[in-house]
Protein backbone atom coordinates (compact mmCIF):
# COMPACT_ATOMS: atom_id res chain seq x y z
CA UNK A 1 0.00 0.00 0.00
CA UNK A 2 0.96 3.58 -0.12
CA UNK A 3 1.73 5.48 2.71
CA UNK A 4 3.16 8.90 3.97
CA UNK A 5 3.86 9.00 7.61
CA UNK A 6 4.51 12.98 9.35
CA UNK A 7 4.40 13.59 12.94
CA UNK A 8 0.67 14.41 14.30
CA UNK A 9 2.02 17.88 16.29
CA UNK A 10 4.86 19.55 16.92
CA UNK A 11 5.47 22.53 19.51
CA UNK A 12 7.66 25.58 18.78
CA UNK A 13 9.25 28.96 20.14
CA UNK A 14 8.62 31.70 18.18
CA UNK A 15 12.08 33.01 17.06
CA UNK A 16 13.31 29.52 16.51
CA UNK A 17 13.83 27.03 13.59
CA UNK A 18 11.70 24.11 13.35
CA UNK A 19 11.99 20.67 10.92
CA UNK A 20 8.97 18.79 10.29
CA UNK A 21 9.68 15.51 8.35
CA UNK A 22 7.83 13.24 5.99
CA UNK A 23 8.71 9.71 4.92
CA UNK A 24 7.01 8.23 2.40
CA UNK A 25 6.34 4.55 0.72
CA UNK A 26 4.16 5.02 -2.76
CA UNK A 27 3.72 3.30 -5.98
CA UNK A 28 6.26 5.57 -7.95
CA UNK A 29 7.40 8.89 -7.02
CA UNK A 30 6.89 12.35 -9.39
CA UNK A 31 7.66 14.88 -7.07
CA UNK A 32 6.60 16.10 -3.66
CA UNK A 33 4.59 18.90 -2.36
CA UNK A 34 4.23 20.23 1.33
CA UNK A 35 0.88 22.71 2.20
CA UNK A 36 0.04 25.00 4.53
CA UNK A 37 -3.39 24.61 6.19
CA UNK A 38 -4.90 27.09 9.27
CA UNK A 39 -7.40 25.56 11.34
CA UNK A 40 -10.71 26.29 9.26
CA UNK A 41 -9.26 27.04 6.15
CA UNK A 42 -8.24 25.68 2.74
CA UNK A 43 -4.54 24.09 1.98
CA UNK A 44 -1.96 26.74 0.52
CA UNK A 45 0.65 25.56 -1.61
CA UNK A 46 4.27 26.02 0.26
CA UNK A 47 6.55 24.15 -2.02
CA UNK A 48 7.23 21.53 -4.77
CA UNK A 49 10.63 18.88 -4.72
CA UNK A 50 11.06 16.64 -7.27
CA UNK A 51 14.83 16.38 -7.48
CA UNK A 52 17.27 15.22 -4.74
CA UNK A 53 18.43 18.58 -2.58
CA UNK A 54 17.28 21.96 -0.74
CA UNK A 55 15.13 24.22 -1.93
CA UNK A 56 14.73 27.72 -0.35
CA UNK A 57 11.95 29.88 -0.32
CA UNK A 58 12.48 32.72 2.35
CA UNK A 59 12.29 31.81 5.90
CA UNK A 60 10.61 28.42 4.53
CA UNK A 61 13.14 25.41 3.18
CA UNK A 62 12.25 21.95 1.57
CA UNK A 63 14.34 19.18 1.44
CA UNK A 64 14.11 16.21 -0.51
CA UNK A 65 15.92 12.32 -0.53
CA UNK A 66 14.46 9.73 -3.24
CA UNK A 67 16.75 6.93 -2.29
CA UNK A 68 15.58 7.48 1.34
CA UNK A 69 11.97 8.22 0.98
CA UNK A 70 12.42 11.56 2.83
CA UNK A 71 11.51 15.16 3.04
CA UNK A 72 11.65 17.74 5.53
CA UNK A 73 10.43 21.30 5.29
CA UNK A 74 12.53 23.58 7.48
CA UNK A 75 11.06 26.84 8.75
CA UNK A 76 13.15 29.75 10.26
CA UNK A 77 12.92 33.01 12.14
CA UNK A 78 9.12 31.22 13.15
CA UNK A 79 6.34 33.71 13.58
CA UNK A 80 3.14 33.25 15.24
CA UNK A 81 1.12 32.92 12.47
CA UNK A 82 3.26 29.99 11.27
CA UNK A 83 0.58 27.86 13.36
CA UNK A 84 -0.77 25.63 11.37
CA UNK A 85 -1.01 22.33 10.09
CA UNK A 86 1.96 21.42 7.25
CA UNK A 87 0.48 18.62 5.18
CA UNK A 88 3.21 16.72 2.63
CA UNK A 89 2.25 15.42 -0.36
CA UNK A 90 3.24 12.91 -3.12
CA UNK A 91 2.67 12.40 -6.90
CA UNK A 92 2.29 8.44 -7.40
CA UNK A 93 3.11 6.81 -10.61
CA UNK A 94 -0.40 7.53 -11.45
CA UNK A 95 -0.05 11.42 -11.18
CA UNK A 96 -2.40 11.07 -8.40
CA UNK A 97 -1.44 13.25 -5.02
CA UNK A 98 -1.41 10.62 -1.86
CA UNK A 99 -1.58 13.05 1.31
CA UNK A 100 -0.10 12.67 4.76
CA UNK A 101 -2.36 13.49 7.43
CA UNK A 102 -0.57 16.53 8.38
CA UNK A 103 1.49 17.92 11.21
CA UNK A 104 -0.10 20.36 13.45
CA UNK A 105 2.39 23.25 14.29
CA UNK A 106 2.25 25.18 17.80
CA UNK A 107 4.12 28.38 17.88
CA UNK A 108 4.36 29.23 21.59
CA UNK A 109 5.86 33.04 22.06
CA UNK B 1 -9.66 36.97 -9.21
CA UNK B 2 -12.04 34.56 -7.50
CA UNK B 3 -9.92 31.30 -7.71
CA UNK B 4 -12.12 28.72 -6.97
CA UNK B 5 -15.92 29.46 -4.92
CA UNK B 6 -17.76 26.39 -3.21
CA UNK B 7 -20.89 26.75 -1.96
CA UNK B 8 -22.75 26.26 0.63
CA UNK B 9 -20.00 27.46 3.01
CA UNK B 10 -21.58 24.91 5.61
CA UNK B 11 -25.02 23.15 5.67
CA UNK B 12 -26.33 20.61 7.92
CA UNK B 13 -28.34 17.50 6.61
CA UNK B 14 -30.93 15.10 7.51
CA UNK B 15 -29.60 11.52 6.30
CA UNK B 16 -31.37 10.21 3.55
CA UNK B 17 -31.82 13.59 1.68
CA UNK B 18 -29.90 14.19 -1.24
CA UNK B 19 -27.26 17.36 -1.80
CA UNK B 20 -25.13 18.90 -4.04
CA UNK B 21 -22.16 20.80 -3.31
CA UNK B 22 -20.97 23.44 -5.95
CA UNK B 23 -17.88 24.22 -6.87
CA UNK B 24 -16.85 26.66 -9.61
CA UNK B 25 -12.90 27.57 -11.09
CA UNK B 26 -12.04 30.63 -13.09
CA UNK B 27 -8.75 29.61 -13.81
CA UNK B 28 -9.22 27.77 -16.36
CA UNK B 29 -7.65 25.00 -15.14
CA UNK B 30 -8.23 21.47 -17.11
CA UNK B 31 -8.13 19.44 -13.85
CA UNK B 32 -10.56 19.49 -10.47
CA UNK B 33 -11.00 17.65 -7.73
CA UNK B 34 -13.51 16.26 -4.87
CA UNK B 35 -11.47 15.94 -1.14
CA UNK B 36 -13.34 15.12 2.13
CA UNK B 37 -10.91 15.95 5.06
CA UNK B 38 -11.93 13.93 8.72
CA UNK B 39 -9.75 14.62 11.73
CA UNK B 40 -6.37 12.60 12.26
CA UNK B 41 -7.17 11.48 8.69
CA UNK B 42 -5.26 13.02 5.37
CA UNK B 43 -7.20 14.51 2.03
CA UNK B 44 -9.11 11.94 0.67
CA UNK B 45 -9.59 11.77 -3.10
CA UNK B 46 -13.53 11.31 -4.00
CA UNK B 47 -13.62 11.90 -7.61
CA UNK B 48 -11.48 14.00 -10.18
CA UNK B 49 -11.96 15.00 -13.32
CA UNK B 50 -8.81 15.65 -16.07
CA UNK B 51 -10.66 17.33 -18.51
CA UNK B 52 -14.56 18.61 -19.24
CA UNK B 53 -16.67 15.60 -20.40
CA UNK B 54 -14.79 13.28 -18.32
CA UNK B 55 -14.30 12.16 -14.70
CA UNK B 56 -12.86 9.51 -12.68
CA UNK B 57 -13.37 7.72 -9.43
CA UNK B 58 -10.89 8.47 -6.28
CA UNK B 59 -10.07 6.90 -3.17
CA UNK B 60 -13.42 6.94 -1.81
CA UNK B 61 -16.25 7.49 -3.92
CA UNK B 62 -19.16 5.06 -2.91
CA UNK B 63 -21.84 7.67 -2.18
CA UNK B 64 -20.88 10.36 -4.41
CA UNK B 65 -21.42 11.08 -7.88
CA UNK B 66 -19.71 13.97 -10.19
CA UNK B 67 -20.08 15.79 -13.79
CA UNK B 68 -18.05 18.08 -15.53
CA UNK B 69 -20.15 19.56 -18.33
CA UNK B 70 -17.69 22.12 -18.55
CA UNK B 71 -14.23 23.32 -17.82
CA UNK B 72 -15.67 26.06 -15.00
CA UNK B 73 -18.22 23.95 -13.01
CA UNK B 74 -17.83 20.42 -10.96
CA UNK B 75 -20.42 19.54 -8.90
CA UNK B 76 -20.50 17.25 -6.69
CA UNK B 77 -23.95 15.16 -5.17
CA UNK B 78 -24.90 12.61 -2.58
CA UNK B 79 -27.59 11.32 -3.42
CA UNK B 80 -29.04 9.64 -0.39
CA UNK B 81 -26.47 11.19 3.08
CA UNK B 82 -25.25 9.35 5.48
CA UNK B 83 -23.63 10.15 8.92
CA UNK B 84 -20.47 8.73 8.00
CA UNK B 85 -20.42 11.81 4.98
CA UNK B 86 -20.10 14.33 7.77
CA UNK B 87 -16.67 16.11 7.07
CA UNK B 88 -14.59 19.05 5.22
CA UNK B 89 -15.25 18.90 1.83
CA UNK B 90 -12.43 20.18 -0.61
CA UNK B 91 -12.99 21.33 -4.43
CA UNK B 92 -9.53 21.77 -5.74
CA UNK B 93 -8.20 22.71 -9.44
CA UNK B 94 -4.88 21.98 -11.11
CA UNK B 95 -3.52 23.05 -14.21
CA UNK B 96 -2.08 19.59 -15.77
CA UNK B 97 1.41 20.14 -17.82
CA UNK B 98 2.81 17.87 -20.20
CA UNK B 99 5.02 16.88 -17.43
CA UNK B 100 2.33 15.90 -15.28
CA UNK B 101 3.31 18.34 -12.75
CA UNK B 102 0.10 19.14 -10.69
CA UNK B 103 0.01 21.79 -8.09
CA UNK B 104 -3.28 22.02 -6.71
CA UNK B 105 -5.37 24.67 -5.18
CA UNK B 106 -7.61 24.70 -3.14
CA UNK B 107 -11.34 26.30 -2.89
CA UNK B 108 -12.90 27.32 0.79
CA UNK B 109 -14.29 24.34 1.59
CA UNK B 110 -17.74 22.94 2.43
CA UNK B 111 -18.37 21.96 5.97
CA UNK B 112 -21.39 19.54 6.04
CA UNK B 113 -23.01 17.49 9.22
CA UNK B 114 -24.94 14.48 8.26
CA UNK B 115 -27.89 13.91 11.06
Amino acid sequence: GQNIDQPTEMTATEGAIVQINCTYQTSGFNGLFWYQQHAGEAPTFLSYNVLDGLEEKGRFSSFLSRSKGYSYLLLKELQMKDSASYLCAVIDSNYQLIWGAGTKLIIKP
Amino acid sequence: TAGITQAPTSQILAAGRSMTLRCTQDMRHNAMYWYRQDLGLGLRLIHYSNTAGTTGKGEVPDGYSVSRANTDDFPLTLASAVPSQTSVYFCASSDLTSAGVNTQYFGPGTRLTVL
